[in-house]
């Protein structure tokens, strides 16, 4: 079936650590997006990739680094330089970057900072 | 700037009771998208519906019904004899058209829906 697929489910980190999520889609979409959610609130964008090998920061970016070398494939690492990293990580795809398109989701990853 | 207001944080309703979500954006572009997104306990987000700014009419799948109106900014989200199965969180998001622009999603803070027995 297609679509977005994100792992861990679940992730924990020790304050300091970098931390890697990944996220993969065989949609074939050229663009591909990382947003954060906290409780109570909408999600906000940290990274976007309209096409491979390069992407743009979002709103949120600080602390956070990501790369785009396959175009299914968009990592986002949190660096120990992300002060509160504990939130829900959504990662979602479109067929390309431009505007209107409909964002398809990912299941999410869940982090926690211990 | 570009906002999404979802002014209500959390509604609770029994079962087979009508529902309206409601939705306020702000924009400057004349050309823009309205989005709505469910995200159910497990977490990920259900694409819903996607509106135009040019095309007004209001839409009805199944349950669910849009109202879309620039006059007063507004698209709101009814569900007509709500399930327990409906519960949730309910996204609106606004993205705009300019001209080279990507496609940025401005996400309301979300509405969360508990319907009951």
């Amino acid at each position: 079936d297609g679509g977005i697929t994100q792992s861990p489910k679940y992730l924990f980190r020790k304050e300091g650590q970098n931390v890697t999520l990944s996220c993969e889609q065989n949609l074939n979409h050229d663009a591909m997006y990382w947003y954060r959610q906290d409780p109570g609130q909408g999600l906000r964008l940290i990274y976007y990739s309209q096409i491979v090998n390069d992407f743009q920061k979002g709103d949120i970016a600080e602390g956070y680094s990501v790369s785009r070398e396959k175009k299914e494939s968009f990592p986002l690492t949190v660096t120990s330089a992300q002060k509160n990293p504990t939130a829900f990580y959504l990662c979602a795809s479109s067929i390309t970057g431009g505007a209107g398109n409909e964002q398809f989701f990912g299941p999410g990853t869940r982090l926690t900072v211990l | 700037a570009q906002k999404v207001t979802q002014a209500q944080t959390e509604i609770s309703v029994v079962e087979k009771e009508d529902v309206t979500l409601d939705c306020v954006y702000e924009t400057r572009d004349t050309t823009y998208y309205l989005f709505w997104y469910k995200q159910p306990p497990s977490g990920e987000l259900v694409f819903l519906i996607r509106r135009n700014s040019f095309d007004e009419q209001n839409e009805i799948s199944g349950r669910y019904s849009w109202n879309f109106q620039k006059s007063t900014s507004s698209f709101n989200f009814t569900i007509t004899a709500s399930q327990v199965v409906d519960s949730a969180v309910y996204f609106c998001a606004l993205s705009e058209g300019r001209s080279g622009g990507y496609n940025k999603l401005i996400f309301g803070a979300g509405t969360r829906l508990a319907v009951h027995p």
